[in-house]
């Protein structure tokens, strides 16, 4: 079974600052997804950024960017210029497939809170 | 509507008892998946449907929980003679097909007492 490590339970980062959130996974499958997902007190999970396995540039959103090392199975993500709407759960995710038709494993999350 | 729709947003209830929590997705979305979220924990898996069939109900805990979706559309999550253990915020995704962008309602807080 794939598992999905966030070893750091809460961070801080200061306002405009960057910020890294770990993530490790554990699978036997070449083929598969990695996401990170925000869950703001609202509870609604939203994407923040996606990335395929088989690609290896890694994946950018804005202030969003993500250090994929396949062979390491690491997928960190980073923030730039840290804004108080960062403020949130955030959740590393893995999928497995092509297809996709498998569901989402989630880690147990970073509380990231960004201060003034 | 909009977004992936979830009622109730807060259900109080009593060990024992019946709870249907419900679930209207994006309109056109074949794809429709359960998540628990335990306090301080990341969403674990329950259920996926594909149109109006669940194609992996192998995170469904035991008997007690069952979930149906008899048009493709609107899904029920059912859970049977509650327990404190279910205690949880239950979330909905759908997305246009699997693999595709989940998108997350705001989930349905269950408290057993």
């Amino acid at each position: 079974a794939q598992t999905v490590t966030q070893s750091q339970p809460e961070m801080s980062v200061q306002e405009a600052e960057t910020v890294t959130l770990s993530c490790t996974y554990d699978t036997s499958e070449n083929n598969y997804y990695l996401f990170w997902y925000k869950q703001p007190p609202s509870r609604q999970m939203i994407l923040v950024i996606r990335q395929e396995a088989y690609k290896q540039q890694n994946a950018t959103e804005n202030r969003f960017s993500v250090n994929f090392q396949k062979a390491a199975k690491s997928f960190s993500l980073k923030i730039s210029d840290s804004q108080l709407g960062d403020t949130a759960m955030y959740f590393c995710a893995f999928m497995m497939g092509y297809s996709g038709n498998t569901p989402l494993v989630f880690g147990k999350g970073t509380r990231l809170s960004v201060i003034a | 509507g909009a977004g992936v729709s979830q009622t109730p947003s807060n259900k109080v209830t009593e060990k024992g008892k019946y709870v249907e929590l419900r679930c209207d997705p994006i309109s056109g979305h074949t794809a429709l998946y359960w998540y628990r979220q335990s306090l301080g924990q990341g969403p674990e898996f329950l259920i996926y449907f594909q149109g109006t069939g669940a194609a992996d109900d192998s995170g469904l805990p035991n008997d007690r929980f069952f979930a149906v979706r008899p048009e493709g559309s609107v899904s029920t999550l059912k859970i049977q003679r509650t327990e404190r253990g279910d205690s949880a915020v239950y979330l909905c995704a759908s997305s246009w097909s699997p693999g595709g962008e989940l998108f997350f309602g705001e989930g349905s807080r269950l408290t057993v007492l």
